[in-house]
């Protein structure tokens, strides 16, 4: 089974700030997915991103693929109240079909 | 339907009982996953449904758990003589052939809890 390592485990920051979150494997992934999830719903989709060093954004979210495909960043700029949420890694892997893998998740809370 | 159903929203049952948790995918969509979520962590894969495949089972815990997908559409996971580690939020999604694309789409959950 592969395994994704995100970190921080938990993130709280003021209004403004900008952050990182870290999602990594030792393993080689097809493609991986960033979702958001807020409390009593399911995960949001927010993008996927399939080519080694691939850099896609959304408004202030800036997504990054590892070279090797085996790890990926999203870096958020300017944090808003808003944006608060748990933010899941998903790889998949060229075994299993479109079965994903998930992260532990960050959780990130944005103060105003 | 326009999203992901699933039912009840939440269930609370004794330890020892059984109990049947319903997914109604999006309409078209053919596959549909089960995970679960235990509190504030990520998402365990439970069972995969690829259209009219053998089902990939291979993240049930135990045999306690089946589920099974009907006409390739809604799905029932069902779990015998529950336990109180069975506690969790019991997540539902489905997605296209392009799941890369548009990823999955996933339910509310069903937040289950044994006492």
């Amino acid at each position: 089974t592969q395994l994704l390592e995100q970190s921080p485990q938990f993130l709280s920051i003021q209004e403004g700030e900008n952050l990182t979150v870290y999602c990594n494997s030792s393993s080689v992934f097809s493609s991986l997915q960033w979702y958001r999830q807020e409390p009593g719903e399911g995960p949001v989709l927010l993008v996927t991103v399939v080519t080694g060093g691939e850099v896609k954004k959304l408004k202030r979210l800036t997504f990054q693929f590892g070279d090797a495909r085996k790890d990926s960043s999203l870096h958020i700029t300017a944090a808003q109240p808003g944006d608060t949420g748990l933010y899941l890694c998903a790889g998949e892997d060229e075994t299993s079909g479109s079965r994903l893998t998930f992260g532990e998740g960050t959780q990130l809370t944005v103060n105003p | 339907g326009a999203g992901v159903s699933q039912s009840p929203s939440n269930k609370v049952t004794e330890k020892g009982k059984d109990v049947e948790l319903r997914c109604d995918p999006i309409s078209g969509h053919t596959a549909l996953y089960w995970y679960r979520q235990s509190l504030g962590q990520g998402l365990e894969f439970l069972i995969y449904f690829q259209g009219n495949s053998a089902p990939d089972k291979s993240g049930l815990p135990s045999d306690r758990f089946s589920a099974e997908r009907t006409g390739g559409s809604v799905s029932t996971l069902t779990i015998q003589r529950t336990q109180q580690e069975d506690s969790a939020v019991y997540l539902c999604a489905s997605s296209r052939n392009l799941f890369r694309d548009y990823g999955y789409t996933f339910g509310s959950g069903t937040r289950l809890t044994v006492v």
